[in-house]
């Protein structure tokens, strides 16, 4: 089967860095990407690593390893904002995307 | 560029009756998806669609769902005889490659009562 595993919830404090993993098991892969979701709104889309390393995007970096099957979104200098839910998804070819079932991160003071 | 557009915003449908979710993509956007979300679950894929054509239905419920993006006017998802089941949030998304990078719209809730 395909799939995307990744920690149901985190919690973290205001200021500090949180780390999201995700590893997959797919038959076809394309590169991993992040979406951000707030309650009652819709995914947007946050960073995608098409090759092994680090992308970083401001506070926010992804990180991927092919040959681990393994990624993770890190989260830096946290902001009760960043309180959401974070998917992690695939590519698996034929244009298709699926999604792992998200990480809660829930920010605290 | 307005983004995703989806409407309803929010639909209760009785046991039995049709529901019809539209999605207007970007412009410029070829690649169409739709997309289930239950409370605190992730997003299962349904289908994807190009302009007048259904690439990708794998994740479709085989009976009462059907999906068409006509070549002018939005894409439709169509849920025929709703059940209790069937309450989620509809998502549609858009791309111009297809591969990575989606654009969400604002999702359609559907309550069956």
């Amino acid at each position: 089967g395909q799939s995307l595993e990744q920690p149901s919830e985190v919690t973290a404090v205001e200021g500090a860095i949180v780390q999201i993993n995700c590893t997959y098991q797919t038959s076809g892969f394309y590169g991993l990407s992040w979406y951000q979701q707030h309650d009652g709104g819709a995914p947007t889309f946050l960073s995608y690593n098409g090759l092994d390393g680090l992308e970083e995007t401001g506070r926010f970096s992804s990180f991927l390893s092919r040959s681990d099957s393994y990624g993770y979104l890190l989260l830096q200098e946290l902001q009760m904002k960043d309180s959401a839910s974070y998917f992690c998804a695939t590519n698996t070819g034929g244009f298709k995307t699926i999604f792992g079932a998200g990480t809660r991160l829930f920010v605290k003071a | 560029n307005a983004g995703v557009m989806q409407n309803p915003r929010h639909l209760v449908r009785r046991r039995g009756q049709e529901a019809r979710l539209r999605c207007s993509p970007m412009k410029g956007h070829s690649h169409v998806y739709w997309y289930r979300q239950l409370p605190e679950e992730g997003l299962k894929f349904m289908v994807y669609l190009q302009k007048e054509n259904i690439i990708d239905e794998s994740g479709m419920p085989k009976e009462r769902f059907s999906a068409e993006f006509p070549k002018e006017g939005p894409s439709i998802l169509r849920i025929q005889q709703v059940v209790r089941g069937d309450s989620a949030a509809y998502f549609c998304a858009s791309s111009p490659t297809g591969d990575y990078g989606y654009t969400f719209g604002s999702g359609t809730r559907l309550t069956v009562v």
